[in-house]
C-alpha cells in the first residue's frame, strides 16, 4: 500500500531554533514529493518541489532533502520564527497506472509551534 | 499567477439539498483534483481529471459527482449528503503530460451538512 509518514505529530521549538521534519514513504516508483504548508482553516502553500531524480531543494530558510532509495525525506527550517508556526504537509506523488498524473498522497502532518 | 479559486468559501446545506463546489485555475494547467479534509487530518483524494477526462475516482460515494466541463473548471455537485461528509473540501491543480509536476492548491470551501 502506498502510505506517507510523518513524524514527529507535533513539535514546539523556542524562536531561533534549526529544526527538522521527517517524513518516510513506502513505494520508490514515485515522480516526485512536495512539502506544505496549512495554516489553521485554510488551504494548501506549496513550499518546496522534489522531483525523483534530484536530492534536495532549497528555497530561502528551508531546505528539503529526498532519499529515494530508503524512502526518506525531511524538511529542515533555520532560524525559526513564529510566523513558522502551521501544519506541514509531506505529499509524494505515486506513479499510478490508472493516471499519467500519478496520485499524490498525503502525510498526517507535523504542527509546529515557535515559541517568541 | 499560481491561484486556484474555489467558491464558496464556506456553505451550508440539508441533507435533502443540493448544492455545487466551483474551482477555476488559469494556469493551463491540464490536471485537476478534489480532496476532502476532516478535521486534524490530511487531505485525502476523491477525484482526478486528466485533460478533461475523469482518470482517478477513489471509490467515493455516488452523492459526489464531479465534472470538467473545461480545462479551467472543476466542479463537485453533492446531493443528499450526511452529517459525516461535513469537511474542507479543496481543489487542485497540476500542468498535465504525466506526473513531474508542481500541484497548487486552493483555500477550500468549508462545507457543513445539518
Amino acid at each position: 500500500k502506498q502510505e506517507v509518514t510523518q513524524i514527529p505529530a507535533a513539535l514546539s521549538v523556542p524562536e531561533g531554533e534549526n529544526l527538522v521534519l521527517n517524513c518516510s514513504f513506502t513505494d520508490s516508483a514515485i515522480y516526485n514529493l512536495q512539502w506544505f504548508r496549512q495554516d489553521p482553516g485554510k488551504g494548501l502553500t506549496s513550499l518546496l518541489l522534489i522531483q525523483s531524480s534530484q536530492r534536495e531543494q532549497t528555497s530561502g530558510r528551508l531546505n528539503a532533502s529526498l532519499d529515494k532509495s530508503s524512502g526518506r525525506s525531511t524538511l529542515y527550517i533555520a532560524a525559526s520564527q513564529p510566523g513558522d508556526s502551521a501544519t506541514y504537509l509531506c505529499a509524494v506523488r505515486y506513479a499510478d497506472f490508472s493516471s499519467n498524473t500519478g496520485k499524490l498522497i498525503f502525510g498526517q502532518g507535523t504542527t509546529l509551534q515557535v515559541k517568541p | 499567477d499560481t491561484e486556484v479559486t474555489q467558491t464558496p468559501k464556506h456553505l451550508v446545506m440539508g441533507m435533502t439539498n443540493k448544492k455545487s463546489l466551483k474551482c477555476e485555475q488559469h494556469m493551463g494547467h491540464r490536471a485537476m483534483y478534489w480532496y476532502k479534509q476532516k478535521a486534524k487530518k490530511p487531505p485525502e483524494l476523491m477525484f482526478v481529471y486528466s485533460y478533461e477526462k475523469l482518470s482517478i475516482n477513489e471509490s467515493v460515494p455516488s452523492r459526489f459527482s464531479p465534472e470538467c466541463p473545461n480545462s479551467s473548471l472543476l466542479n463537485l455537485h453533492l446531493h443528499a449528503l450526511q452529517p459525516e461528509d461535513s469537511a474542507l473540501y479543496l481543489c487542485a491543480s497540476s500542468s498535465g503530460g504525466g506526473g513531474y509536476t508542481e500541484a497548487f492548491f486552493g483555500q477550500g470551501t468549508r462545507l457543513t451538512v445539518v
